[in-house]
């Protein structure tokens, strides 16, 4: 069975600080990995793919298969950073989205 | 163009009612995807569509619980006999068909279901 594990549901920052969000997957095939956001008000929607190996708002995440980790992270958190983020991971094809529980990240002035 | 929409975005029910869901896709999206995000549970797969397959029900979780996807578009989830334990907020997504990767999920605002 696959499994997405965010360990943290809140990590609170301050502005400037690095910010790590921590998101460790169990799959027996090759995944394919996923950042979702979702922001005060708004619908979620896809911040960034490992396939990409893009930055995205400055954000960046590397699968890591050794040990099974899909971390996300920012060197200088900002405040509009605030939000849900959702690790997700699907076996590939367009198929259904497996999720982590989400860490709420909250970025102090 | 518009995005995924969902209807209505809240609905109040009395347990055991039944309800309908709305989604409208993105015109063109021929894979549509049903998830319940409740408290304490995350974002919970319900089902997929993808054309004219036939759906992946493997998450729906308990028979109260059906959908359908007219002429390849709209779709409603019905919960039938709701229960307390159905109050959640209701997704919908949609994506291109795409055989090579996973294409983008877009979602919808969601349908908030409470259940008295």
């Amino acid at each position: 069975a696959q499994r997405v594990t965010q360990p943290e549901k809140l990590l609170s920052v301050f502005k400037g600080a690095p910010v790590e969000l921590k998101c460790n997957y169990s799959y027996s095939g090759s995944p394919e990995l996923f950042w979702y956001v979702q922001y005060s008000r708004q619908r979620l929607q896809l911040l960034l793919r490992h396939i990409s190996r893009e930055s995205i708002k400055g954000f960046t995440a590397d699968l890591n298969k050794g040990e099974t980790s899909f971390h996300l992270k920012k060197p200088f958190a900002q405040e509009e950073d605030s939000a849900m983020y959702y690790c997700a991971l699907t076996g590939g094809g367009g198929n259904k989205l497996t999720f982590g529980t989400g860490t709420q990240l909250k970025v102090e002035l | 163009g518009a995005g995924v929409s969902q209807s209505p975005s809240n609905k109040v029910t009395e347990k055991g009612k039944d309800v309908e869901l709305r989604c409208d896709p993105i015109s063109g999206h021929t894979a549509l995807y049903w998830y319940r995000q409740s408290l304490g549970q995350g974002l919970e797969f319900l089902i997929y569509f993808q054309g004219n397959s036939a759906p992946d029900k493997s998450g729906l979780p308990s028979d109260r619980f059906s959908a359908e996807r007219t002429g390849g578009s709209v779709s409603t989830l019905t919960i039938q006999r709701t229960q307390q334990e159905d109050s959640a907020v209701y997704l919908c997504a949609s994506s291109l068909l795409n055989t090579l990767s996973t294409d983008t999920q877009y979602f919808g605002p969601g349908t908030r279901l409470t259940v008295l």
